[in-house]
């Protein structure tokens, strides 16, 4: 059982690339979201989905799209990376809701954009 | 709307206790509470729903006081493992919104 698998651990960007940086999940959670941390800033959420083809904004979603074409894949695009996106992204899942259960989060995506 | 966590950070010894805080603006369904060590995951340690509970796991147990929007995560007789940042989440929708962190060591 893998729980949550966030590829690839570390990526340095040039301004103004793009990439995508995968999530998958293999414990049929239905709840899937996208987090940044910041140092000092805690976890912000970027965008998350409630299932597969529904996908809802988060506290800081501007710079990112997200897709849900199954339950398992929830990949999150960066569209013209910028240095203020240097941050870590954890990937979380849960059971069902966004608020009634436990989430299991990923290890993590270190990206430097310069 | 980001929840507010104090203290911000709490130096304990071994066997001491702690309480960290966690204060909300808004009507909330549910209070998560996560640690994460330094340089991974946050990891989940329990999850108090709205009807006002408290909930207990080993030395570490919260309560939720649905009316204050307020919780509490209570650890008692501290471990060395117990060392890290503390998270709350605060949902009243499918969003889960963390606070900023209290950062524990505990020393020797």
């Amino acid at each position: 059982n893998a729980g949550v698998t966030q590829t690839p651990k570390f990526q340095v960007l040039k301004t103004g690339q793009s990439m995508t940086l995968q999530c998958a999940q293999d414990m049929n959670h239905e709840y899937m979201s996208w987090y940044r941390q910041d140092p000092g800033m805690g976890l912000r959420l970027i965008h998350y989905s409630v299932g597969a083809g529904i996908t809802d904004q988060g506290e800081v979603p501007n710079g990112y799209n997200v897709s849900r074409s199954t339950t398992e894949d929830f990949p999150l695009r960066l569209l013209s990376a910028a240095p203020s996106q240097t941050s870590v992204y954890f990937c979380a899942s849960s059971y069902i809701s966004g608020w009634a259960y436990g989430y299991t989060f990923g290890s993590g995506t270190r990206l430097t954009v310069v | 709307q980001q929840p507010v966590q104090s203290p911000q950070a709490v130096i304990l010894r071994e066997g001491e206790d702690a309480v960290i805080n966690c204060s909300s603006s808004k009507a909330l369904y549910s209070v998560h509470w996560y640690r994460q060590k330094h340089g991974e995951a946050p990891v989940f340690l329990m999850i108090l729903l709205k009807g006002g509970e408290q909930k207990g796991h080993d030395k570490i147990s919260a309560s939720f006081n649905e009316k204050k929007q307020q919780s509490s995560l209570y650890l008692t007789a501290s471990q060395l493992s117990y060392s890290g940042t503390y998270f709350c989440g605060t949902a009243n929708t499918d969003k889960l919104i963390f606070g900023t962190g209290t950062r524990l060591q505990v020393f020797p």
